[in-house]
């Protein structure tokens, strides 16, 4: 069984630091692997995809790589500003299913 | 990336009631997920739907609690039925996006459910 962790758990910033997200997950054998933001009661937005033969994807301040041999993942956000706060998943995909870690919220202070 | 809606965005229901949930892409799509996330969890895959069969319900999951239907490719219900405080949770839907984008998945905005 998949498991997805994602470290820390909770990450408080002043605006402008950036900011360094870790997702880890138990088996390699990976489709892809998405980064998701998640406001307070609200759905989730895909912010990356990263693809199982990729090493990193890049979208405006947000970077994302992937080591699939040893089973982890970064996000990285530039320059962090306070609409940048809300709880950030990382899920990868075995066949059909997502799996999920439980996220890392993160606040960014002005 | 497609669109999704759902209905309710939010409900409070009485226990030992059943609601109802329903998602719209605006695309076709073969695939559709149904996920709950309870309070302070990440989500949990409570099914697959997919137009023409019937859903296939991960372990923990039974259709009695929770029947879906799936009468199109861009359409899908959940219910959730016979409900109990255990059952708060915010319900999203989700559909693989279309092939050749790498197989990303997309969610709707969600329903926030409390049960009292």
């Amino acid at each position: 069984k998949q498991e997805v962790t994602q470290i820390p758990a909770a990450l408080s910033v002043p605006e402008g630091e950036n900011l360094v997200l870790n997702c880890s997950f138990t088996d390699s054998a990976i489709y892809n692997l998405q980064w998701f933001r998640q406001d307070p009661g609200k759905g989730l937005t895909s912010l990356l995809l990263i693809q199982s033969s990729q090493r990193e994807q890049t979208s405006g301040r947000l970077n994302a790589s992937l080591d699939k041999s040893s089973g982890r993942s970064t996000l990285y956000i530039a320059a962090s500003q306070p609409g940048d706060s809300a709880t950030y998943l990382c899920a990868v995909r075995a066949g059909y299913k997502l799996s999920f870690g439980a996220g890392t919220t993160v606040t960014v202070r002005a | 990336s497609a669109v999704i809606s759902q209905k309710p965005s939010r409900d409070i229901c009485q226990r030992g009631t059943s609601l109802t949930i329903q998602c719209q892409v605006d695309s076709q799509v073969t695939m559709m997920f149904w996920y709950r996330q309870q309070p302070g969890q990440s989500l949990t895959l409570i099914a697959t739907a997919n137009q023409g069969s019937e859903a296939t319900y991960e372990s923990g999951f039974v259709i009695d609690k929770f029947p879906i239907s799936r009468p199109n490719l861009t359409f899908s219900t959940l219910t959730v039925s016979n409900m109990s405080p255990e059952d708060s949770s915010i319900y999203l839907c989700s559909v693989e996006a279309s092939t050749g984008t790498g197989g990303g998945q997309y969610f709707g905005p969600g329903t926030r459910l409390t049960v009292t």
